[in-house]
């Protein structure tokens, strides 16, 4: 069955550091992944996308993600974080014979202090 | 375009009480999802319609749930009755032939 694992449940870094977020995916085919971001209250808003093609992607706010296929690892990365980047990240990996319907992974708290 | 928009944002009702849960996907997607949130659970697809028509209803937990998409533009998913276990997050979201989703801002729903 296709899972997401996220290993970190809470991040904290400092503003203007680099950010990593882990997230290693079990998919027995070519997967479609996705990062999401939440901020408090809020709905899920899409950062990046990997379908195909070239394996590092960028995505809005600055945020990039890499796909390696032989680690089963798609890691959200940005060079320098903002204050503003304080939210809960979910990576996911799209079923594409059901639809493209999503599994999460349970997510990844980033608190980032001044 | 507006996204994907939720109705009501927030719900508080009393337990046995029937709750409606309203969705309008975006216009033009032909894939509608309808997700739970949870702290326990975190976040599953509870069903989920291609060209209004449901495909997948294996993760709606109960008969007490229900959803319909009467046509492309309108989705309702309802509880019947409801009880303070189903207090959660309730997602709707759409796509265009199964690819990205779009998320809307969700429903908060508490039963007392």
């Amino acid at each position: 069955a296709q899972s997401v694992t996220q290993p970190d449940i809470h991040i904290t870094v400092s503003e203007g550091a680099s950010l990593e977020l882990r997230c290693n995916y079990s998919y027995g085919a070519t997967p479609y992944l996705f990062w999401y971001v939440q901020s408090p209250g809020q709905g899920l808003q899409l950062l990046l996308k990997y379908f195909s093609g070239d394996t590092l992607v960028q995505g809005i706010k600055g945020f990039e993600a890499e796909f390696k296929r032989s680690q089963s690892s798609f890691n959200l990365r940005k060079p320098s974080v903002h204050w503003s980047d304080a939210a809960e990240y979910f990576c996911a990996v799209g079923v594409l014979e059901y639809g493209n319907k999503l599994v999460f992974g349970a997510g990844t708290i980033l608190r980032v202090k001044s | 375009d507006a996204g994907v928009i939720q109705s009501p944002r927030h719900e508080v009702t009393e337990m046995g009480q029937e709750v409606t849960l309203r969705c309008k996907p975006i216009s033009g997607h032909d894939y509608l999802f309808w997700y739970r949130q949870t702290m326990m659970r975190g976040l599953e697809l509870l069903i989920y319609f291609n060209n209004n028509v449901p495909i997948d209803d294996s993760g709606m937990p109960e008969d007490r749930f229900s959803a319909k998409m009467p046509n492309a533009s309108f989705s309702t998913l309802k509880i019947q009755p409801s009880e303070p276990r189903d207090s959660a997050v309730y997602f709707c979201a759409s796509s265009y032939r199964g690819y990205e989703q779009y998320f809307g801002p969700g429903t908060r729903l508490t039963v007392t």
